[in-house]
């Protein structure tokens, strides 16, 4: 159980376009989803906390009209990084709380990350 | 302000050693600290996970500790294997916001 499906797993885009990033809880319902951002030989930040019904809470330096996120459903929650710049290329990951898991309310599962390479 | 910080940053021992990566944290206030596995260009693999509550968890050959009065939890690998080469990174999941805070990985090699 618990398990966070992320797609695509690889996307390549053109400067000026947008990507859209999927973060699926499969088997449980995430109130909560988290986006984190790893650049080469870095570790992970945080860069938003995705609240279902709600707007996002983006941590400080996080542009939120460049990475819009949404999480209209209790299993979905979408990164859209806007005109994307070779400099937004990095490795993207999202997790997720399973919150009606007394046991397991305060573990995060991760997806197995995106990487964005914008050219 | 919680920050995490893995010493060494990086390793390479020879095979078969016993090893220990460590992980500080500053605010003891966590609800778990996690141990993760990324290989490289991949996603995390989960190692594994202690409660604030528990002081260690074994899984195989491995065994985390943690102490959080004194803001430290350690990872120790028997018997390394030269398929446990990889980044290992720990997280400290942080009281009252669920938000993971990782920490700057430690790249550990093991040579066959």
């Amino acid at each position: 159980g618990a398990v966070v499906s992320q797609h695509p797993s690889w996307v390549i885009c053109k400067s000026g376009t947008s990507v859209k990033i999927e973060c699926r809880s499969l088997d449980f319902q995430a109130t909560t989803m988290f986006w984190y951002r790893q650049f080469p030989k870095q570790s992970l930040m945080l860069m938003a906390t995705s609240n279902e019904g709600s707007k996002a809470t983006y941590e400080q330096g996080v542009e939120k009209d460049k990475f819009l996120i949404n999480h209209a459903s209790l299993t979905l929650s979408t990164l859209t990084v806007t005109s994307a710049h070779p400099e937004d290329s990095s490795f993207y990951i999202c997790s997720a709380r399973d919150p009606l898991r007394e046991s397991a309310k305060n573990i995060q599962y991760f997806g197995a990350g995106t990487r964005l390479s914008v050219l | 302000k919680q920050e995490v910080t893995q010493i060494p940053a990086a390793l390479s021992v020879p095979e078969g050693e016993n090893l220990v990566l460590n992980c500080s944290f500053t605010d003891s206030a966590i609800y778990n600290l996690q141990w993760f596995r990324q290989d490289p260009g991949k996603g995390l693999t989960s190692l594994l996970l202690i409660q604030s509550s528990q002081r260690e968890q074994t899984s195989g050959r491995l065994n985390a500790s943690l102490d959080k009065s004194s803001g430290r939890s350690t990872l120790y690998i028997a018997a390394s294997q030269p398929g446990d080469s990889a980044t290992y990174l720990c997280a400290a999941s942080t009281s009252g916001t669920y938000k993971y805070i990782f920490g700057t990985g430690t790249r550990l090699k093991v040579l066959a």
